[in-house]
């Protein structure tokens, strides 16, 4: 079955550093993958949107990388802040007999000041 | 203000006594879905619409049916909660067009059955 996988382990970083999140699939071909921000008892909120045939996308301080053939997606957070501090999910959508999302179970980071 | 809204935010109930969850969109988006969190299992989709009267069954819905009558709402209907339905439910919408941002999510619903 398709599986998402996520560090389930918390990150714990010093402000200033790049933090660096990673995403990993099976069975599934994925047309988009996304990353989201959850704040504890809070909806999750859209970052970026990286397409299959997409390598990286940027925005502000933040990068993806997605690599179809590892099957990978690395999130990148640079000069982190403790404002970053919140649960990042990883989610992949494609069309398998319908347009399904399915989304990992986050890794927690902590930006430390 | 662009949002989803989700009614009512906490609930608690009693198995086996029918209840809805209400969420409603402002952005004239196709796309709703339902997803359930539970710790350590992320979210999880129940069932989603790609546009008025057209559902599909997301990867948990057993227990749980839907409608979509109008394009701005989407409930989830609990004909007979059980207290394994114990969870925390958003709903989720999105435009199907090629400029796609992503989903916006609702604040959520902490359901309890006991």
């Amino acid at each position: 079955s398709q599986k998402i996988e996520q560090n389930s382990e918390a990150l714990n970083i010093q402000e200033g550093k790049t933090a660096t999140l990673t995403c990993n699939y099976t069975n599934y071909s994925p047309a988009y993958l996304q990353w989201y921000r959850q704040d504890p008892g809070r909806g999750p909120v859209f970052l970026l949107l990286i397409r299959e045939n997409e390598k990286e996308k940027r925005k502000e301080r933040l990068k993806v990388t997605f690599d179809t053939t590892l099957k990978q997606s690395l999130f990148h957070i640079t000069a982190s802040q403790p404002a970053d501090s919140a649960t990042y999910l990883c989610a992949l959508d494609g069309y398998t007999g319908g347009f399904k999302t399915i989304f990992g179970a986050g890794t927690r980071l902590f930006v430390k000041a | 203000e662009a949002q989803v809204t989700q009614n009512p935010r906490y609930l608690i109930t009693v198995t086996g006594k029918k209840l809805t969850v209400t969420c409603s969109q402002n952005m004239n988006h196709e796309y709703m879905s339902w997803y359930r969190q539970d710790p350590g299992l992320g979210l999880r989709q129940i069932y989603y619409s790609m546009n008025v009267e057209v559902t599909d069954k997301g990867d948990v819905p057993e227990g749980y049916k839907v409608s979509r009558k109008e394009k701005r709402n989407f409930p989830l209907i609990l004909e007979s909660p059980s207290p394994n339905q114990t969870s925390l439910y958003f709903c989720a919408s999105s435009s199907m067009t090629e400029i796609w941002d992503g989903y916006t999510f609702g604040s959520g619903t902490r359901l309890t059955v006991v």
